[in-house]
């Protein structure tokens, strides 16, 4: 988890309120993702940075948008929060060229009531 | 969506054992990698093996692709307890745009 942390690690939020997560690196890397892992379904990318300003949708989009203006910190916001957003979220990061593999965040429990 | 198939979904042995995990996917990939996730933790990476490559060691890992069959293994040698977690296989696709595809993962019990 060095180099990359999650804020809040746990939270509960009522449904209709917008909520949003934090995550922060300080390794100066190009590609940061969030991503939700849910019990039988793994992790399932939400949302991904390729660079400051630079976003792309995944495959779980709906219900999500995010934010990136300086390279350390990539912002998930919920924008009102349902019951089936309760979930465990990961952001993780990636360096450029042949370094393609991510590195993850400790998560951030939240729990929509 | 597309992903990776683990097999098996749970595996339980005893220390000292070796445990073998499968990881099928779809379609050409760039490569394949190996993740592990302890409970309540975010995932930390092992091991990559490229399209061209056959075989890596790292450790007591080692990782098999077989291209023609689409699958890929992952062999821990001389279990220990702290092995215990989950494992993940992710593929990049071949001309996908730095996204992971992840299978729903390896349960493995290491028993003392």
């Amino acid at each position: 988890d060095a180099g990359i942390t999650q804020s809040p690690r746990h939270k509960v939020t009522e449904t209709g309120t917008p909520v949003t997560l934090r995550c922060h690196q300080t390794e100066n890397h190009r590609y940061m993702y969030w991503y939700r892992q849910d019990p039988g379904h793994g992790l399932r990318l939400i949302h991904y940075s390729y660079g400051v300003k630079d976003t792309d949708k995944g495959e779980v989009s709906d219900g999500y948008s995010v934010s990136r203006s300086k390279t350390e910190d990539f912002l998930l916001t919920l924008e009102s929060a349902t019951s089936s957003q309760t979930s465990v979220y990961f952001c993780a990061i990636s360096g450029g060229g042949r370094q393609v593999e991510q590195y993850f965040g400790p998560g951030t429990r939240l729990t929509v009531t | 969506s597309q992903q990776g198939e683990e097999d098996p979904q749970a595996l339980s042995i005893q220390e000292g054992e070796n445990a073998t995990m499968n990881c099928s996917y779809k379609t050409s990939i760039n490569n394949l990698q190996w993740y592990r996730q302890n409970s309540g933790r975010g995932l930390v990476h092992l091991i990559l093996i490229r399209s061209n490559e056959r075989e890596k060691h790292s450790g007591r890992l080692r990782v098999t692709l077989d291209t023609s069959k689409k699958s890929s293994s992952l062999l821990i040698t001389a279990s220990r307890a702290a092995d215990t977690a989950s494992y993940f296989c992710a593929t990049l696709y071949a001309g996908n745009n730095r996204k992971l595809i992840w299978g729903l993962g390896t349960s493995l019990a290491v028993n003392p």
